[in-house]
């Protein structure tokens, strides 16, 4: 089956800080990748994706490349700010050709920027 | 609208009773999901809806729990005799035809079942 693996937070940095959340899957074929945020008190937001092997996507300063040899969707930021601060969660949709994909995420990884 | 809707916000229920919770998506998204975002279980698939069919029911974790989709637009999500491990927020995600793999997320119900 699917499954995704996050590193454990929770991450505390300080602002301008570099980022690295860790992001690892299982599928079979050829899943697409996503990162979704979650800012406190408001719902999932669609951060960046990426739909095949050595895709970068990108988005706010965020950047995460799809790779296959290491099935892994690391999410990085050169210089994190407060306003980053939120729950951040790699998933991946396994659609096998039809246009319908259910996600299946990780377990969310919280980040905390201090001033 | 603009975004998908989700009402209520929040619903607190003794143990038991039933719940209706309603999402309304993005004018002329197709597709709908529920999913369930608890703490023990992190966010879990529940339903996929196609219009008004349900091709995916798998995630539904009991026959309590049951959906329906009407004229392609608004579902609502049933839970009967709310159990305490019901409480969790659940959100719903609709995709348009032409990006079918983005998902746009409502802001969720949180459900606190007493």
């Amino acid at each position: 089956g699917n499954s995704v693996t996050q590193m454990e937070g929770p991450v505390t940095l300080s602002e301008e800080a570099f980022l690295t959340i860790n992001c690892t899957y299982t599928a079979t074929g050829y899943p697409s990748l996503f990162w979704y945020v979650q800012y406190p008190g408001e719902g999932l937001q669609l951060l960046l994706k990426a739909t095949k092997a050595d895709d970068k996507g990108s988005n706010k300063g965020f950047e995460a490349t799809y790779r296959k040899e290491t099935t892994s969707f690391h999410l990085e930021k050169g210089s994190v700010q407060v306003s980053d601060s939120a729950v951040y969660f790699c998933a991946l949709l396994n659609a096998g050709g039809t246009s319908y994909g259910k996600l299946t995420f990780g377990q969310g990884t919280i980040l905390t920027v201090h001033p | 609208g603009a975004g998908v809707s989700q009402s209520p916000s929040n619903k607190v229920t003794e143990k038991g009773k039933d719940v209706e919770l309603r999402c309304d998506p993005i004018s002329g998204h197709t597709a709908l999901y529920w999913y369930r975002q608890s703490l023990g279980q992190g966010l879990e698939f529940l339903i996929y809806f196609q219009g008004n069919s349900a091709p995916d029911k798998s995630g539904l974790p009991s026959d309590r729990f049951s959906a329906e989709r009407t004229g392609g637009s608004v579902s609502t999500l049933t839970i009967q005799r709310t159990q305490q491990e019901d409480s969790a927020v659940y959100l719903c995600a609709t995709t348009s035809s032409t990006r079918p793999y983005e998902q746009y997320f409502g802001p969720g119900t949180r459900l606190t079942v007493t």
